[in-house]
């Protein structure tokens, strides 16, 4: 089992959807869950980021964390064809270990 | 703004011959980073630095070696290139020991023919 897992894709969904992306992952330890953007041809920049678990919210973002299962999500609301990316959800122990998923590959079609 | 630079967007390489890549960062962050990102695999952590002249080994250091000689520029180095090392190579950098917020320069696209 891969430390952390997110579905491929790509997932694609019309303008104003809302979009849902996630992860799970196996190492209880970690505390910090961040998600980041790639558009193509771009390196990943940070969107945002919480501790432990509850709900992040920032614009049209939010980031959920329930570490009982072990299972991490980011809910954009009124999507647009800009949001059209690579989305990375990533993980660490405080500096640690810090850990990667592949990424879901996402379309907003106008 | 952060700035990640990276010294080529393409590159092109015989197995055998020995890569310097070359990542430069202009805030002053004390921790820099090498990844190399592939389909299906996404991002993995070759090597990473907490300070000039030191450095810490990531997932998949094989193959690889790396220098800290200034705080700003962190060079990753492939002694001899393999077919397997084709591959996008990202650098990053981030403020303070926690590594959290990682600012990355635009890639590197390495074919090793």
């Amino acid at each position: 089992q891969k430390e952390v897992e997110q579905d491929p894709g790509p997932l694609s969904v019309p303008e104003g959807a809302i979009v849902s992306l996630n992860c799970t992952y196996s190492n209880s330890a970690f505390q910090y869950f961040m998600w980041y953007r790639q558009y193509s041809r771009k390196g990943p920049e940070l969107l945002m980021y919480t501790y432990s678990s509850g709900n992040k919210e920032d614009g049209r973002f939010t980031a959920q964390v329930d570490k009982s299962s072990k299972y991490i999500s980011l809910f954009i609301r009124d999507s647009q064809p800009s949001d059209s990316a690579t989305y990375l959800c990533a993980m660490s122990n405080y500096g640690q270990n810090f850990v990667f998923g592949p990424g879901t590959r996402l379309s907003v079609l106008p | 703004d952060v700035k990640v630079t990276q010294s080529s967007r393409y590159l092109v390489k015989r197995t055998g011959e020995k890569v310097f890549l070359e990542c430069v960062q202009d805030m002053d962050h004390e921790n820099m980073f090498w990844y190399r990102q592939d389909p299906g695999l996404g991002l993995r952590l070759i090597y990473f630095s907490y300070d000039v002249k030191m450095k810490e080994k990531g997932d998949i250091p094989e193959g690889y070696s790396v220098s800290r000689e200034k705080k700003e520029r962190f060079s990753l180095i492939l002694e001899s290139a393999s077919t397997n090392q084709t591959s996008m190579y990202l650098c990053a950098s981030s403020p303070g020991t926690s590594g959290l917020e990682q600012f990355f320069g635009p890639g590197t696209r390495l074919t090793v023919l």
